[in-house]
This record gives structure tokens, C-alpha cells and sequence, in this order.
């Protein structure tokens, strides 16, 4: 098993410039999450998904957007990056099961935003 | 609104046990307690996660108080491979619809 990988692992972007990041897993977990990173902080979650085709927004969703077409893909889309969106954005997942949140994560994404 | 209160810094000698304390006073009473572990730069690693009872696996001891207001992780012989930054987590879990919310954590320093 690869467990959870993410695509890009590297990217810097200009203001505006649109792009996806691409996570993976395969686990045939029912739950995955996208969480960003800032310097120094813990982890925010941008949104979630319970199931395919199903999403959810964590705590701070805006300036993302989510798709889940695919129960091992969940992808994470910035429309028009800003310099605030330069973190570390890492992906998650988990299997279905009460008390279980036992969460896979990813090795990251690393995002400048210029 | 923060859930867990954690010491924002510990050190432990290498070879020692290294006790990391959690306080959750309002927690409720169907709430899991997990840990989790962030190496520098790598993503969070699962560590062990309770109810009520204390527990234990081949990375950590798990210690609830009977009133559940707070936990302690022990890790029985920290090496330097231990130091990160260590999450203690309450929450129903995904499956009561409330995913997690990692806080700033204990950044754990084991020293030689």
C-alpha cells in the first residue's frame, strides 16, 4: 500500500494563477480531509469529505474549492491563489468506524504564493 | 474555542520516559481523547486514542483520570526520533460528524 500521496509535492505561484492539488489514496477509506499549515501554527481544516461525491467546509473553507468524484481522489483547488494561501497543505483520510479517527496523512504539499 | 490545554514546550532525557500532560476539563462524556505526533515537516502520525479506559500500544501509554478531565501520554523510553510536536485531541470523531481540530500542541524536545 502507498497509503496517502500528494501531487504536487512543490509549487510556488504567481497571484491569480489558478491550480489543483491532487491527493490519493489507497486505503478504500470512506472519510478525507485537507488541512493547511502555516508557520509555527497547527493544523486548520480547509474542507472534508464523507463519501464520494459528497464535501463538507472545515474551518476556513474561502478561496477553495473541493471535489470528491472518486472515493480514492480528493482533490483541493485554489481558483485565484493569494500570497495568504502560501502554506503547507497536507491530506488526510480515515476509515468509517465510531471512535476511529485514525487519520492517514500525506507528506504535504509545499506552496508559495509570489 | 480551544477544547485541550497543553504545555507549549517539554524536554526529556534521551532514554527516559517523557509524560506529556493534556487538560480537557469540558469534555463530554461520548468524546475520545486522541494523540497525534508531527515530525518536523512530515505529516501528523496517528499515536493512540482512549474513552474512558487507559491504554497502550507499541508507541504509547495512554493515562485518563477517572473524571476524564485530563490525560497523559507517556512515551516509556524517548529516543531522539521522539521530538516533534505532540496533539492531544478531544472530539466525537468524523463519525458524529465532528472531524478533528488539531490545536498548537507540546513541541517535545528529547535531549542526549
Amino acid at each position: 500500500n502507498a497509503g496517502v500521496t500528494q501531487t504536487p509535492k512543490f509549487r510556488v505561484l504567481k497571484t491569480g494563477q489558478s491550480m489543483t492539488l491532487l491527493c490519493a489514496q489507497d486505503m478504500n477509506h470512506e472519510y478525507m480531509y485537507w488541512y493547511r499549515q502555516d508557520p509555527g501554527m497547527g493544523l486548520r481544516l480547509i474542507h472534508y469529505s464523507v463519501g464520494e461525491g459528497t464535501t463538507a467546509k472545515g474551518e476556513v473553507p474561502d478561496g477553495y474549492n473541493v471535489s470528491r468524484l472518486k472515493k480514492q481522489n480528493f482533490l483541493l483547488g485554489l481558483e485565484s491563489a493569494a500570497p495568504s494561501q502560501t502554506s503547507v497543505y497536507f491530506c488526510a483520510s480515515t476509515e468509517l468506524g465510531r471512535g476511529t479517527d485514525t487519520q492517514y496523512f500525506g507528506p504535504g504539499t509545499r506552496l508559495t504564493v509570489l | 474555542d480551544a477544547k485541550t490545554t497543553q504545555p507549549t514546550s517539554m524536554d526529556c532525557a534521551e532514554g527516559r520516559a517523557a509524560n506529556l500532560p493534556c487538560n480537557h476539563s469540558t469534555i463530554s462524556g461520548n468524546e475520545y481523547v486522541y494523540w497525534y505526533r508531527q515530525i518536523h515537516s512530515q505529516g501528523p502520525q496517528y499515536i493512540i486514542h482512549g474513552l474512558k479506559n487507559n491504554e497502550t500500544n507499541e508507541m504509547a501509554s495512554l493515562i485518563i483520570t477517572e473524571d476524564r478531565k485530563s490525560s497523559t501520554l507517556i512515551l516509556p523510553h524517548a529516543t531522539l526520533r521522539d521530538t516533534a510536536v505532540y496533539y492531544c485531541i478531544v472530539s466525537l470523531g468524523i463519525s458524529g460528524n465532528t472531524p478533528l481540530v488539531f490545536g498548537k500542541g507540546t513541541r517535545l524536545s528529547v535531549i542526549a
